[in-house]
């Protein structure tokens, strides 16, 4: 079947670093992006890859490995702003398909 | 450039009601996607449409339906709406369909069915 896996939760403290890993299973595979949706908002574009190896946009880094259909958000120098949820996606033959999310609470 | 547009923000119908929502995308998008989403079960895919045309559906009833107008902007029409249709709906444009597509989304509409 076709189906993504990640942490419901993590917990960090602000200047930290933190990493919300994400498995997937499909058929299929094109590449992988990060979402960021704050409370009551609409989800936002972090990140994408589609080859494997780190992409790194500011704070933010994001890893693939297509190998071990497995992939990992980092985010450096926490800030309580980032407390929001994280979704990692898959775009395979459909169209893009989402895990359930990871809640980051970032405490000071 | 104004962002994705969805109408009504809140909706509040009964069971057995249709409802129908509104999306308009970017200008210049011409695909637009629909999702639901739930407390803990993540982005639902519901449909995608692009020129107009559906070119993806997801895994939800026949009640679920939708629509692309020549000018990109897209509808959604749930009937015989259910508790369980609950739910926050998405709605994202994006330039093309290319598989590195990057989707904005809309605030989307909060529908509560009692």
């Amino acid at each position: 079947g076709q189906s993504l896996e990640q942490p419901s939760e993590v917990t960090a403290v602000e200047g930290a670093i933190v990493q919300i890993n994400c498995t997937y299973q499909t058929s299929g595979f094109y590449g992988l992006s990060w979402y960021q949706q704050h409370d009551g908002g609409a989800p936002t574009f972090l990140s994408y890859n589609a080859l494997d190896g780190l992409e790194e946009t500011g704070r933010f880094s994001s890893f693939l490995s297509r190998s071990d259909s497995y992939g990992y958000l980092l985010l450096q120098e926490l800030q309580m702003k980032d407390s929001a949820s994280y979704f990692c996606a898959y775009t395979g033959r459909r169209a893009l398909t989402f895990g359930s999310g990871t809640r980051l609470q970032v405490q000071p | 450039k104004a962002g994705v547009t969805q109408t009504p923000r809140y909706l509040i119908k009964t069971r057995g009601q249709q409802v129908t929502l509104s999306c308009s995308p970017i200008s210049g998008h011409r695909s637009v996607s629909w999702y639901q989403q739930t407390p803990g079960q993540g982005l639902q895919f519901l449909f995608e449409y692009f020129s107009e045309t559906q070119r993806n559906k997801g895994n939800f009833p026949g009640r679920f339906s939708g629509r692309q107008f020549s000018n990109s902007r897209s509808e959604m029409n749930v009937s015989t709406l259910e508790l369980g249709d609950s739910a926050l709906y998405l709605c994202a444009s994006s330039l093309g369909r290319a598989t590195n597509e990057k989707l904005f989304f809309g605030s989307g509409t909060q529908l509560s069915v009692l």
